[in-house]
């Protein structure tokens, strides 16, 4: 089946690091991929959509100068989270939508979270 | 505006059925997902429905009506491993995919 890795999937930094995590899909091309934010105890909630060759899609709300977005391809999408501050902590979670052609459901497929702890 | 409602907690016996229903008022329908999330990981893939009516797949079916912005998840034979969170999603119909989830349903399934 298909396969997202997300990498690191576990984070504790100082306040003011800056923070760098990928999400790659392993036996599929995604042109998109979703960034999600998930406090405990509450749902998903998406942060932008970020779609290969071009700039990411921002949910309002969402600082783009804080939540850098770059896919550079077709497997391999990146959140920087810039100058993060204890606020910041939570767990963030990528997907990738799986293309399975134009009735397909075309899923989406989940890596395993990176949970970021900042002091 | 977006809404996606379920209940919060829900407790059942092992071997039972349950019911998990989710509502939506969204500006746009391209489908409805339903995921399952154990605590500290990652949402897993249960079922997909775009057309009115019943998807069964295994233990699990998802049902859904268009007109009422309605849809339910139904586990059967529960077992202690079911156990987690189901997100109700809803996909817009625009071009961007995206889904937009409900707040969640914590199940909790008792010997």
């Amino acid at each position: 089946g298909a396969v997202v890795s997300q990498h690191p999937s576990w984070v504790i930094c100082k306040s003011g690091t800056s923070v760098k995590i990928e999400c790659r899909s392993l036996d599929f091309q995604a042109t998109t991929m979703f960034w999600y934010r998930q406090f405990p105890k509450q749902s998903l909630m998406l942060m932008a959509t970020s779609n290969e060759g071009s700039k990411a899609t921002y949910e309002q709300g969402v600082e783009k100068d804080k939540f850098l977005i770059n896919h550079a391809s077709l497997t391999l999408s990146t959140l920087t989270v810039t100058s993060a501050h204890p606020e910041d902590s939570s767990f963030y979670i990528c997907s990738a939508r799986e293309y399975l052609g134009e009735r397909g459901n075309q899923p989406q497929h989940f890596g395993d979270g990176t949970r970021l702890s900042i002091l | 505006g977006q809404n996606i409602d379920q209940p919060t907690e829900m407790t059942a016996t092992e071997g039972a059925i349950v019911q998990i229903n989710c509502t939506y008022q969204t500006s746009g329908f391209n489908g409805l997902f339903w995921y399952q999330q154990h605590a500290g990981e990652a949402p897993t893939f249960l079922s997909y429905n775009v057309l009115d009516g019943l998807e069964e797949k295994g233990r699990f079916s998802s049902f859904l009506s268009r007109s009422k912005g309605y849809s339910y998840l139904l586990l059967k034979e529960l077992q202690m491993k079911d156990s987690a969170s189901y997100l109700c999603a809803v996909r817009e119909g625009d071009s961007s995919y995206k889904l937009i989830f409900g707040s969640g349903t914590r199940l909790l399934v008792r010997p």
